[in-house]
């Protein structure tokens, strides 16, 4: 069956620090990756999504930015934090094309930035 | 862009009474799929509805789809404690990314 795991599940870091989140994906082939923020009480906000490996499309201008070394990993970074960037990160995984298949989320990153 | 509108943000009710969460979008929309979080949790997948008009249920949850594939709404009949949690609704428009509405956040008395 195929599962997703996403770390760590809660981070702190200093304004101005750098970021990296990571989500693997097992027991699927050529998966769509997803980031998605989510602030306090709110949506879930898309930040960037893959298709394919080294393929990553940006929904929103920020200091973020994803990568997709391999075709099961996916990776959100920034070089630099803003206070903003706190929020729950959630990456998600579907297969096919059309938007036909369901989300399928990993249990997020809190993050604070303080 | 595709924007999909969700409404109510917040609906609390006595354990026992019904719910239900409305989910309206600006364009025609291929599908819509429906999440359920839990409070401090990731979102599930619950169900995807494709075709115009189409109503499924899953135990005390009924999902319909408009006619017109422009709406959808969630109702739970009798609610429990453990439905507590916030529903979204996510639209497939032009684009093959679904658009998620804000959310409904559900609080049940017991």
């Amino acid at each position: 069956s195929q599962t997703i795991h996403q770390w760590p599940a809660t981070l702190v870091q200093p304004v101005g620090s750098p970021l990296s989140l990571e989500c693997t994906v097992e027991g699927t082939s050529n998966p769509n990756l997803y980031w998605y923020r989510q602030a306090a009480g709110r949506g879930l906000q898309l930040l960037f999504y893959s298709v394919g490996i080294g393929q990553i499309s940006s929904e929103v201008p920020q200091n973020l930015s994803a990568s997709r070394p391999q075709d099961r990993q996916f990776i959100l970074s920034s070089k630099k934090l803003l206070l903003s960037d706190s929020g729950f990160y959630l990456c998600a995984w579907s297969v096919g094309q059309g938007g036909n298949s369901p989300l399928h989320f990993g249990n997020g990153t809190r993050l604070t930035v303080t | 862009g595709q924007q999909v509108m969700q409404i109510p943000q917040y609906q609390h009710v006595q354990e026992g009474e019904d719910f239900t969460t409305y989910c309206n979008s600006s364009t025609t929309l291929s599908n819509i799929q429906w999440y359920k979080q839990r409070p401090g949790g990731h979102p599930v997948f619950l169900i995807q509805l494709v075709k115009s008009g189409e109503v499924k249920k899953q135990k005390r949850l009924t999902f319909q789809f408009g006619e017109a594939k422009k709406n959808s709404s969630l109702h739970i009949t009798a609610t429990q404690t453990t439905d507590v949690g916030t529903y979204f609704c996510a639209g497939l428009g032009g684009s093959y990314i679904p658009t998620f509405g804000r959310g409904t956040s559900l609080i049940v008395h017991p």
